[in-house]
């Protein structure tokens, strides 16, 4: 059974571009949230999605926006990149019909913005 | 707001000592308490969960955490420590509404010696 998988593991990009972070979910899993997280800092809730729609969001700008598909597969995608925006990208899946759920996490996506 | 304040930023035990990693949370209501363990450029592995019944847990590895209501606290335990424990450790909280995003501490780094 694949757990939580992450693509790509390491991304170098420049100020002003744009990126796109992907996530697989635990399989049976429908729910995805997306953190990021700061060196030396705890993971930072940035939204998640069910049913293709975003359900809940985090204090992050409109430059971070993110797309559910059918297969409940996500991506994550940061316009305008600044410096601040350097950190690692967590996904995390989770079954939305269970109260008691868990999140499980991915392996991460560094970013680093040059 | 929901809060979780980690006191302790970096831990050192010597090997076969035994462990106590600080949580305290800010929640109005009956929280959803978790630990994670995050290894160098690694995601988060869930180590236990309180959801609600015995105020004792077990988790993987040989942890266990105590959740204390009238402390606010969700103190994290192991009675002896092995070198493969050196990790950054994560306590969150989360609401008990099955959309709730995870809210996290800053992380306490534990560092084993020999």
């Amino acid at each position: 059974d694949a757990g939580v998988t992450q693509s790509p593991t390491h991304l170098i990009k420049t100020r002003g571009q744009q990126v796109t972070l992907r996530c697989s979910p635990k399989s049976g899993h429908d729910t995805v949230s997306w953190y990021q997280q700061a060196l030396g800092q705890g993971p930072q809730f940035i939204f998640q999605y069910y049913e293709e729609e975003e359900r809940q969001r985090g204090n992050f700008p409109d430059r971070f926006s993110g797309h559910q598909f059918p297969n409940y597969s996500s991506e994550l995608n940061v316009n305008a990149l600044l410096l601040g925006d350097s950190a690692l990208y967590l996904c995390a899946s989770s079954l939305r019909d269970r109260e008691a759920y868990e999140q499980y996490f991915g392996p991460g996506t560094r970013l680093t913005v040059t | 707001a929901q809060s979780v304040t980690q006191p302790d930023i970096h831990i050192t035990v010597s090997e076969g000592a035994s462990l106590e990693l600080r949580c305290n949370y800010s929640y109005g209501a009956t929280p959803y308490l978790f630990w994670y363990v995050q290894s160098p450029g690694q995601g988060l592995q869930l180590l236990l969960k309180y959801f609600s019944g015995d105020t004792l847990v077990q988790g993987i590895k040989g942890f266990e955490a105590e959740f204390k209501r009238s402390q606010s606290s969700f103190n994290l335990r192991k009675p002896s420590v092995h070198w493969s424990d050196a990790a950054e450790y994560f306590c969150a909280v989360r609401s008990s509404s099955n959309t709730g995003k995870l809210i996290f501490g800053q992380g306490t780094t534990l560092q084993v010696k020999p």
